[in-house]
């Protein structure tokens, strides 16, 4: 069975800095998908970023940019220049491409404050 | 386009009642999942349904089910409800091999 780790329960970064989010995973599979949730305080689960694993470029959306290291199982998250909206909960998820198998595994969560 | 609604938002119920909770996934999204997301146990899966059928399952007690209509529209039943039941559930779809998109929540309480 997959399986996700978030080993930073919280984190603290300061207005305009960088700050990087850990997640690993275990996994037998070749082929998967790799998530980077967002959940504020208003509890909407929203997408941050998506990664293939076929796919050896990291993604990257604006601010939003990960370290994929598909050997090391690691999936990092790295938030540049963080305002005070980044303030949320943080969650890496895996999806299997297999089968039927579209549910999404999560971690426990990386919550991140963002001090003015 | 709208994004994914769930009904109602807010429930509270007590011990041993049953109760239901609607989705409405985004339009042409025929694939719904739902999670309950707890201080405790965090992030859980309890099913996926496409195209009115269930197609995954997590493991969760026979007390938990759900179905899908025939507009993809699905409701998620509890029967017999616990305090341990109190939760948020979180209802998300997607179109195949895409990313799940996930609705605002229906938080319920057990009292």
């Amino acid at each position: 069975a997959q399986t996700v780790t978030q080993s930073q329960p919280e984190m603290s970064v300061q207005e305009a800095e960088t700050v990087t989010l850990s997640c690993t995973y275990d996994t037998s599979e070749s082929d998967y998908y790799l998530f980077w949730y967002k959940q504020p305080p208003s509890r909407q689960m929203i997408l941050v970023i998506r990664q293939e694993a076929y796919k050896q470029q990291n993604a990257t959306e604006n601010r939003f940019s990960v370290n994929f290291q598909k050997a090391a199982k690691s999936f990092s998250l790295k938030i540049s220049d963080s305002q005070l909206g980044d303030a949320a909960m943080y969650f890496c998820a895996y999806r299997s491409m297999e089968g039927s198998q579209g549910n999404l595994i999560f971690g426990k969560g990386t919550k991140l404050s963002v001090k003015p | 386009k709208a994004g994914v609604t769930q009904t109602p938002r807010y429930l509270i119920k007590t011990r041993g009642q049953q109760v239901t909770l609607s989705c409405s996934p985004i339009s042409g999204h025929r694939s719904v999942s739902w999670y309950q997301q707890t201080p405790g146990q965090g992030l859980q899966f309890l099913f996926e349904y496409f195209s009115e059928t269930q197609r995954n399952k997590g493991n969760f007690p026979g007390r938990f089910s759900g179905r899908q209509f025939s507009n993809s529209r699905s409701e998620m039943n509890v029967s017999t409800l616990e305090l341990g039941d109190s939760a948020l559930y979180l209802c998300a779809s997607r179109l195949p091999l895409e990313t799940q998109y996930f609705g605002p929540g229906t938080r319920l309480l057990v009292l």
